[in-house]
């Protein structure tokens, strides 16, 4: 069971769109469609912000979604805002009830 | 609002057991729409799922701890917590216990976390 793969930092503008991607194998996130995101501020408490690969969890954003093409999920977050700049952490369910998470990815906003 | 504390010990000595305590509150730990789960960051690097348990005390395990680890529920206090032996430096790490929704793949509510350190 591998960690899944992230980008260590992604970056962008306020207003604009940024996608971080989460690569895995076909026993995790190719297998399923159960990958979860969270946003990290230092310090804090992780926060759900993506589950089962696209849901929304009541109060988040609907700039926040989520998608999968393969062994790859991706987070987009349209319309950046400086509130957006903390750590994104991917997770998927990796079979026998198991989960693995990423090595997560630091968004910078510009 | 449901809140989650992690507790017990921030400095662990090599080879020993880390023990640490997750206390629940504004909810029940036996409602059987939840599991109840350990996940850690070690310094610089991602969340590493730990385990997970239900209120039935039926417990799931990362394959590569599980030959360390123990999660185990207490019903009567409201609490589960973690014992993680043989306990190394890269063992060192941010703990977090979270809530896991059944009909929900993911943790929706988590502890701040406690950073528990392994050095003599």
């Amino acid at each position: 069971q591998s960690a899944l793969t992230q980008p260590a930092s992604v970056s962008g503008s306020p207003g604009q769109s940024i996608t971080i991607s989460c690569t895995g194998t076909s026993s995790d996130v190719g297998s399923y469609n159960l990958v979860s995101w969270y946003q990290h501020h230092p310090g804090q408490a992780p926060k759900l912000m993506i589950y089962e690969g696209n849901k929304r969890p009541s109060g988040v954003s609907n700039r926040i979604s989520g998608s999968k093409s393969g062994n790859t999920a991706s987070l987009t977050i349209s319309g950046l805002q400086a509130e957006d700049e903390a750590d994104y952490h991917c997770c998927s369910y990796a079979g026998s009830s198991t989960y693995v998470f990423g090595g997560g990815t630091k968004l910078t906003v510009l | 609002q449901l809140q989650l504390q992690e507790s017990g010990p921030r400095l662990v000595k090599p080879s020993e057991t880390l023990s640490l305590i997750c206390t629940v509150s504004g909810g029940s730990i036996s409602s059987s729409a939840y599991y109840w789960g350990w996940i850690r960051q070690p310094p610089g690097q991602g969340l590493e799922w730990i385990g997970s348990i239900y209120y039935s005390g039926n417990t799931y395990y990362n394959p590569s701890l599980k030959s360390r680890v123990t999660i185990s529920v207490d019903t009567s206090k409201n609490q589960f917590s973690l014992k993680l032996n043989s306990v190394t430096a890269a063992d060192t790490a941010v703990f977090y216990c979270a809530r896991q929704p059944t009909v929900m793949v993911s943790w929706d509510y988590w502890g701040q976390g406690t950073l528990v350190a392994v050095s003599s």
